[in-house]
């Protein structure tokens, strides 16, 4: 079974530019998580999705960050104008549902370097 | 106080000793919790649930304290394998999952 799909998988570029990651889930998978790992730190939710419905977003610096699910399927974060804080690897994750889906699957991430 | 923590370590144990982990998490409604593993540049992988009654697989034991509300891993006869960061999960009513920041474990010869 494939895993989830992320790309591209290490980005650099310098602040103010925008940067835009793609997330494949595991096929039948509803709900979708975007995270941001820094280094030396546990993983930080940004979004989660159910289908195409925002479950939480809380976490999303949203004068920065935003993140889409049209057809609830594949994502994309991205993140405009970036500053050097972002430098962080971003984790898609998908699990079954809310409900019955305990494990959550991770992708290899997107390292991203803002210069 | 955060969500949930953890000791970052790190734990430096030998070779067959045992090492055991502690979370605590601050939302007494949580429902779910879990262990997941980490590797050095690499993704989290779940290592186990972790159930009320305490639940074990091999050389690792997961229990659930929910009057103290504290998460343990406990993990015997420690392998060099066994080297990486241990994330403590927690998930509350609402299903959004939590992740603390780690521990790191050192086995060495």
């Amino acid at each position: 079974e494939a895993g989830v799909a992320q790309s591209p998988r290490y980005k650099i570029i310098e602040k103010r530019q925008s940067v835009a990651f793609w997330c494949n889930p595991i096929s039948g998978h509803a709900t979708l998580y975007w995270y941001q790992q820094i280094l030396g730190q546990g993983p930080k939710l940004l979004i989660q999705f159910q289908n195409n419905g925002v479950v939480d977003d809380s976490q999303l610096p949203k004068d920065r960050f935003s993140a889409e699910r049209l057809k609830g399927v594949d994502s994309t974060l991205k993140i405009q104008p970036a500053k050097l804080e972002d430098s962080a690897v971003y984790l898609c994750a998908s699990s079954l549902d809310l409900l019955r889906g305990n494990t959550i699957y991770f992708g290899e991430g997107s390292w991203l370097t803002v210069v | 106080r955060k969500e949930v923590e953890q000791d970052p370590g790190p734990f430096n144990v030998p070779e067959g000793a045992t090492v055991a982990f502690n979370c605590t998490y601050s939302n007494s409604a949580s429902q779910s919790f879990f262990w997941y593993r980490q590797d050095c540049r690499k993704e989290p992988k779940l290592l186990m649930s972790v159930y009320s009654s305490g639940n074990e697989d091999g050389r690792f034991t997961a229990q659930l304290n929910r009057a103290s509300q504290y998460i343990s891993l406990l993990i015997r006869d420690s392998k060099l394998s066994d080297s990486a960061t241990y994330l403590c999960v927690v998930k509350g009513g609402s299903y959004i999952p939590t992740f603390g920041r780690g521990t790191s474990l050192i086995v060495h010869p």
